[in-house]
């Protein structure tokens, strides 16, 4: 089945400074990618997903990259603010619509240093 | 505002107890899904349902078992819960169409002593 590595386990960065969370996939079958956003005591939220016919998509302040050859996607935010502070999870998935075969990266925790 | 609601949001029982997780949604949402959190571990499917005739086991089904009361409804078991279950647990909804996103509900912690 499909595999999800994700690192860094922990990142801290200075307010305003950029964030990378990485993650690489093992089943080239797969072909979307979303990114789940988790504050404290929430729950998790969908902040921007990439399908593999695309190899970047952006919305304001975040994006998301995907190599398929080199199977990894990465999620950039820029200009952190105190409130990008949560646990990111990056998940693969072998068709559009298919939950059902989501696999979960283990999660990154970002802490913005104000 | 449609959302998913889950019941109990705390519970501390004892090894060997039967314990039901009630998941219940207001976006009329065909898809249902139970997921388990834990630390470094990330997400894990338990069971999910594409509609009340339609149960399926996810990546970690032993121990639980689900029902589907109805569109709206989808509980979770734990017929006789060991500490090893300790954990929070997540339902999650997700509509037609195309689109993958997933809709948590607010979680229910469950701690097994």
């Amino acid at each position: 089945g499909e595999n999800v590595e994700q690192h860094p386990s922990t990142l801290s960065v200075q307010e305003g400074d950029s964030a990378v969370i990485k993650c690489t996939y093992s089943d080239s079958a797969s072909n979307y990618f979303p990114w789940y956003k988790q504050e404290l005591g929430k729950r998790p939220q969908l902040i921007i997903d990439i399908r593999s016919n695309v190899g970047e998509k952006k919305d304001q302040r975040i994006a998301v990259t995907l190599n398929k050859t080199a199977k990894h996607f990465s999620l950039h935010i820029t200009e952190t603010q105190p409130e990008d502070s949560a646990v990111y999870f990056c998940a693969a998935s072998p068709s559009n619509f298919g939950n059902e075969k989501l696999t979960f990266g283990t999660g990154t925790r970002l802490t913005i240093i104000p | 505002d449609a959302d998913v609601t889950q019941t109990p949001r705390n519970r501390i029982t004892k090894t060997g107890k039967r314990i039901m997780l009630e998941c219940s949604q207001t976006k009329g949402h065909d898809r249902m899904y139970w997921y388990r959190q834990d630390p470094g571990l990330g997400l894990r499917l338990i069971y999910y349902s594409f509609d009340v005739k339609d149960i399926n086991k996810g990546e970690i089904s032993d121990g639980y078992s689900v029902s589907r009361q109805a569109q709206a409804k989808f509980s979770l078991s734990l017929e006789s819960a060991i500490p090893n279950q300790t954990a929070l647990y997540f339902c999650a909804t997700r509509g037609q169409g195309n689109t993958g996103e997933l809709f948590f509900g607010e979680g229910s912690r469950l701690t097994v002593l």
